[in-house]
């Protein structure tokens, strides 16, 4: 059984640079979050998606950060013109469709790092 | 109020000791209680979880202390070991709508000595 799967597991970009991030959940889950992880905090949740819905993104920045959780393939998220600011680890988590459970399950995260 | 206030920052701990752990929330409609355990480098994985209609929760070494009234809740980690070295975070969620979106302690980097 295949956990949550994040790629690329280490991105670098420069400032100014497209940086998209893949997050493939636990194999029946239809939930995916993302949560952000600045160095030495805490993690802060960005959005909440299910199939090809956004349900809360309320801890989303206003611009040049986007998610999607199309009908097939995995989960995206994108961040446009990448300032050093956006350097942090990037995570994902799944859970089951609504009432089995409250679990997440996190995925290894992807560090990006914002020249 | 969506707030998760999580300490101690560090602790230091000998093996074999008992390391605990506190957190406290203001939202009332909180209603799950996750406490994850991450390593340098690795994602954090899901160590005990506790809802409000119970007071204590154990599995293994780990217990979850709930408080309802003081709106406080406690990892003890009995018999610390040194493989428990980690950072740990509390979590609430629950909103009683659409959104299970878990709001996170700052965290506590556990260090236990040999």
């Amino acid at each position: 059984n295949a956990g949550v799967m994040q790629n690329p597991r280490h991105l670098v970009r420069r400032r100014g640079q497209e940086a998209r991030l893949r997050c493939s959940p636990v194999k029946g889950h239809s939930h995916v979050y993302w949560y952000r992880q600045l160095p030495e905090e805490g993690l802060k949740f960005m959005v909440y998606l299910q199939k090809e819905n956004i349900i809360d993104e309320s801890g989303m920045p206003k611009e040049r950060f986007s998610a999607e959780f199309p009908k097939e393939g995995p989960s995206i998220l994108r961040i446009q013109q990448v300032v050093r600011g956006d350097s942090a680890a990037y995570f994902c988590a799944s859970s089951p469709p609504s009432g089995l459970t409250d679990t997440q399950y996190f995925g290894p995260g992807t560090r990006l790092t914002v020249l | 109020q969506q707030q998760v206030k999580q300490s101690p920052q560090s602790l230091i701990v000998q093996k074999g000791g008992i390391s605990i752990i506190n957190c406290a929330y203001e939202n009332t409609a909180f209603d799950y209680f996750p406490w994850y355990q991450q390593f340098p480098g690795k994602g954090p994985a899901l160590l005990i979880a506790i809802r409000p209609d119970v007071s204590e929760k154990k599995e293994g070494r780990f217990t979850i202390s709930f408080n309802k009234s003081a709106k406080q809740f406690s990892l003890h980690i009995m018999d610390s070991q040194p493989g428990d070295s980690a950072t740990y975070f509390c979590a609430a969620s629950g909103y009683g709508g659409a959104t299970n979106k878990l709001i996170f302690g700052t965290g506590t980097l556990l260090a236990v000595q040999p």
